[in-house]
């Protein structure tokens, strides 16, 4: 079984700061996509950021950008110049396909807070 | 561009009731996953349709089953509601053919009394 793992229940980051969330996965298939949504309290699961487990170059968003590390199965995120706005839970996500279907498997998230 | 929508927002049921959700998904999306979300926790997968057959399912009873129309949006139905369904209920959209990324509705409260 596909497992992902944020062991990061809660961080906090003064706006303008830059912070680090956490992730890593646990497959054995090699064609797999990696994800991180924000989900804000009006409860909208958004799309932040995807990377490709064949790519070796780390996405990059704007803001947002991921550390892979593939033969460490590990994926986080970092918010540059953090914003007010980026308060959310923040969960990483892996799709794994299986046989025609790819679902995605969820950690636990990350609770965001931005301070003044 | 219209997004994923879903209807209705929140819902109230009693315990032993039957519930549909709906959902629509992005233009240009002929794929639906569903998804069950409790509070604090991250969202399980329950099934994924495509060309109006469920392709996988998720380790969700059969109290739970779905439909999706030859428009491509989709429902969930719920039977014999339980407490321990209460949950935020997302719909996702993609598009067929790999593993592609899935686009979110604004999802459904349930709450069962």
């Amino acid at each position: 079984a596909q497992t992902v793992t944020q062991s990061q229940p809660e961080m906090s980051v003064q706006e303008a700061e830059t912070v680090t969330l956490s992730c890593t996965y646990d497959t054995s298939e090699s064609d797999y996509y990696l994800f991180w949504y924000k989900q804000p309290p009006s409860r909208q699961m958004i799309l932040v950021i995807r990377q490709e487990a064949y790519k070796q170059q780390n996405a990059t968003e704007n803001r947002f950008s991921v550390n892979f590390q593939k033969a460490a199965k590990s994926f986080s995120l970092k918010i540059s110049d953090s914003q007010l706005g980026d308060a959310a839970m923040y969960f990483c996500a892996c799709t794994f396909r299986t046989g025609t279907a790819s679902k995605l498997t969820f950690g636990t998230g990350t609770r965001l807070q931005v301070t003044l | 561009d219209a997004g994923v929508t879903q209807s209705p927002t929140h819902l109230i049921k009693t315990r032993g009731q039957q519930v549909t959700l709906r959902c629509s998904p992005k233009s240009g999306h002929d794929t639906v996953s569903w998804y069950q979300q409790a509070l604090g926790q991250g969202p399980q997968f329950i099934f994924q349709y495509y060309e109006e057959e469920e392709r996988q399912r998720g380790n969700f009873p059969d109290r739970f089953s779905g439909h999706q129309f030859p428009n491509y949006s989709s429902e969930l139905n719920v039977n014999a509601l339980l407490l321990g369904d209460s949950a935020l209920y997302l719909c996702a959209s993609s598009l067929a053919g790999g593993l592609e990324t899935q686009y979110f509705g604004p999802g459904t409260r349930l709450l069962v009394l």
